[in-house]
């Protein structure tokens, strides 16, 4: 079975910090994806990545950025956070770009 | 662009109970359709897909068939139970495409 971890479940920031956000995969998969999931609006995407080293931008990527050094490992950063950025966070991989193997996601509140 | 209409939540439903949750898209193209399962506490999971027009994608129970016609990918299920209670998300994929299009989901209570 494909495993997708993320780093916290719960995580709570003061306005202005940097925030990390890890995510990683045990499958091998080349494609990997952030998302927010905030009531209402479903999921939204973040950024994705479909290599080392490469990434592409979502819908919403203001605010945020990531990096993606290891294949199995894909990292969200919140530069400055902000409480617009409370939400919960989800990370997802796939290998030919169809089923999403989604993490248990980060719920991240921002004081 | 593309994009997934799915009917506002929440359902509530007595166990043994029908199910439909209904949901229709917009696409260029000939998009792949899935639903995805959220548990409370949990990430989301598949839950069936179908990958062209008239094919049924079916999971735990739970049913749904592609209509190209209707541009429309409804979840039903005969008889639901408690531990179906979750949020129901309908998403499309479109051919070629990395990014998967998801609905706002749909919150299931399932009383006993």
């Amino acid at each position: 079975d494909v495993k997708v971890t993320q780093s916290s479940r719960y995580l709570v920031k003061r306005t202005g910090e940097k925030v990390f956000l890890e995510c990683v995969q045990d499958m091998d998969h080349e494609n990997m994806f952030w998302y927010r999931q905030d009531p209402g609006l479903g999921l939204r995407l973040i950024y994705f990545s479909y290599d080392v080293k490469m990434k592409e931008k979502g819908d919403i990527p203001e605010g945020y950025s990531v990096s993606r050094e290891k294949k199995e490992r894909f990292s969200l950063i919140l530069e400055s956070a902000s409480t617009n950025q409370t939400s919960m966070y989800l990370c997802a991989s796939t290998l030919g770009g169809d089923t999403q193997y989604f993490g248990p996601g980060t719920r991240l509140t921002v004081l | 662009g593309d994009s997934v209409t799915q009917m506002e939540g929440p359902v509530t439903l007595s166990e043994e109970a029908f199910l439909t949750i209904n949901c229709t898209y917009t696409a260029t193209g000939y998009p792949s359709l899935f639903w995805y399962v959220q548990y409370p506490g949990e990430g989301l999971q598949l839950l069936l897909k179908a990958t062209k027009a008239d094919d049924k994608g079916s999971n735990k129970g739970f049913e749904a068939t592609y209509r190209k016609e209707t541009t429309s990918f409804h979840l039903e299920k005969g008889s639901v139970q408690v531990s179906d209670s979750a949020v129901y998300f309908c998403a499309l994929q479109n051919t070629g495409g990395f990014k998967t299009i998801f609905g706002a989901g749909t919150r299931l209570f399932v009383k006993a």
